[in-house]
């Protein structure tokens, strides 16, 4: 059974500051996606990152990077200098056997809201 | 634009009512999905469809329904089954390989 953690149900950072959100991940495919979605107050889910397990090099996509260390199953998101907008909760996401037909849903961890302060 | 769009934003039901989800999006994806949230926790698989005239269930299918007639529509009924309805869902697409799934804006369906 696959299975994602997020141990931090909250985080505070301050405004223009680096900050890390946890996750943890388990499964026995060893082929599997990790994504990273934004859901702000309003709702909508929005994609931010992933990595897949083959990738040899950390994803970033602007000031996002995924601090991916697959020995200990972890897929940490780390935010760049951190904007009041960046205030959401942050959820951590995983598809294993990625490369057949199978079943493609995520698996989502409980999540971590940030919260940037001026 | 392309995109998924969901309706309606709100949805209130009685006691012993089915209630219907919309799902649409013009993504050309062939599959779809839609999940639960309840406050403060993640996104749970209620229902999943990879293609036209098929579905299976996800890990909390008990109370709901679905349809996939056509390849851009993917409703939800709630049924009156479903005895703690009240929850955000929210229904996506795509997702083939490491591509990332798609989400519509949600519906807050409340029970009156």
């Amino acid at each position: 059974a696959q299975k994602i953690t997020q141990t931090q149900p909250g985080m505070f950072v301050q405004e223009k500051e680096a900050v890390t959100l946890d996750c943890t991940y388990d499964t026995s495919d060893p082929s599997y996606g990790l994504f990273w979605y934004k859901q702000p107050s309003s709702g909508e889910m929005i994609f931010l990152i992933y990595q897949g397990s083959y990738d040899q090099q950390n994803a970033t996509e602007g000031r996002y990077s995924l601090n991916f260390q697959k020995a200990r199953k972890s897929a940490n998101l780390v935010i760049s200098a951190s904007q009041l907008g960046d205030s959401a909760m942050y959820f951590c996401a995983m598809r294993d056997g990625y490369m057949d037909t199978g079943r493609r849903a995520l698996t989502f961890g409980s999540g971590t809201r940030l919260q940037v302060q001026p | 634009d392309g995109g998924i769009t969901q309706s309606p934003k709100y949805l209130f039901r009685k006691e012993g009512q089915n209630v219907t989800l919309s799902c649409e999006q013009n993504l050309n994806h062939d599959a779809m999905y839609w999940y639960r949230q309840d406050p403060g926790q993640g996104l749970r698989l209620i229902y999943y469809s990879q293609i036209v005239n098929d579905f299976q269930k996800g890990d909390i299918a008990e109370g709901y329904s679905v349809s996939r007639e056509k390849k851009e529509s993917f409703p939800l009924t709630v049924t009156s089954a479903q005895k703690n309805p009240t929850a955000f869902y929210l229904c996506a697409s795509g997702g083939q390989g490491l591509q990332p799934q798609h989400f519509g804006d949600g519906t807050r369906l409340s029970i009156l």
